[in-house]
């Protein structure tokens, strides 16, 4: 598979366990982020988006959380899954057409 | 089926060769984008067009060329000027209602040596 997830972050968690994955943003003018989740080998898959005038936001078995005050958003994934198991990073977009991409987290589950 | 497609997965070049990676989309995308991602980095932005025959400099276009011809295709050509040219490379477009939302295609391992 590819090498993204060399040198990374590591979270381990059990099967059905939930999991929090952090991420430290750079531009306090930045309005709108987003979380991606990259398979081993493949492109980044969009998974879900918040916007700098909302603290959270709620998809299927995942919650975005956004601290504007220290710059830090999460991603909490509930019930973890094997399929789970993927590097995830965030993106900052201060202006159109200009992504920030973190260096990711990779997930490790264990069934 | 819709999405975006970068031809081939695995390419091998010599060091002084330039070399041409495909980038194709079906999904009535206005822009489209060229990433390098490297071991432990996050993504970083080559090139990006908005329109056709339209494109801008990202953060690390040196070493790069690209060519918007046609809405649904995005070549980027990595020259022998570019001094670590060895990476993953990563094409997205997205559609100009909801330009944040960034579809990526599979990727291309390139490895030049």
């Amino acid at each position: 598979g590819e090498s993204v997830g060399l040198h990374l972050p590591t979270l381990s968690v059990q099967e059905g366990d939930n999991s929090i994955i952090n991420c430290a943003y750079s531009n306090s003018a930045s309005d709108y982020f987003i979380w991606y989740k990259q398979e081993s080998g493949k492109g980044p898959q969009f998974i879900i988006d918040i916007r700098s005038n909302m603290d959270k936001r709620q998809g299927q078995r995942v919650t975005v959380l956004l601290n504007k005050t220290v710059k830090h958003l999460s991603l909490q994934i509930a019930a973890t899954q094997p399929g789970d198991s993927a590097v995830y990073f965030c993106a900052e977009i201060p202006n159109f057409n200009k992504f920030y991409f973190g260096s990711g987290t990779k997930l490790n589950v264990k069934p | 089926d819709g999405g975006i497609t970068q031809s081939p997965k695995y390419l091998f070049r010599k060091e002084g060769q330039n070399v041409t990676l495909s980038c194709e989309q079906n999904l009535n995308h206005d822009a489209m984008y060229w990433y390098r991602q490297d071991p432990g980095q996050g993504l970083r932005l080559i090139y990006y067009s908005q329109i056709v025959n339209d494109f801008q400099k990202g953060d690390i276009a040196e070493g790069y060329s690209v060519s918007r011809e046609k809405k649904e295709s995005f070549p980027l050509t990595v020259t022998s000027a570019q001094k670590n040219p060895t990476a993953f490379y990563l094409c997205a477009s997205s559609s100009g209602g909801r330009h944040y939302e960034q579809y990526f295609g599979p990727g291309t391992r390139l490895t030049v040596t």
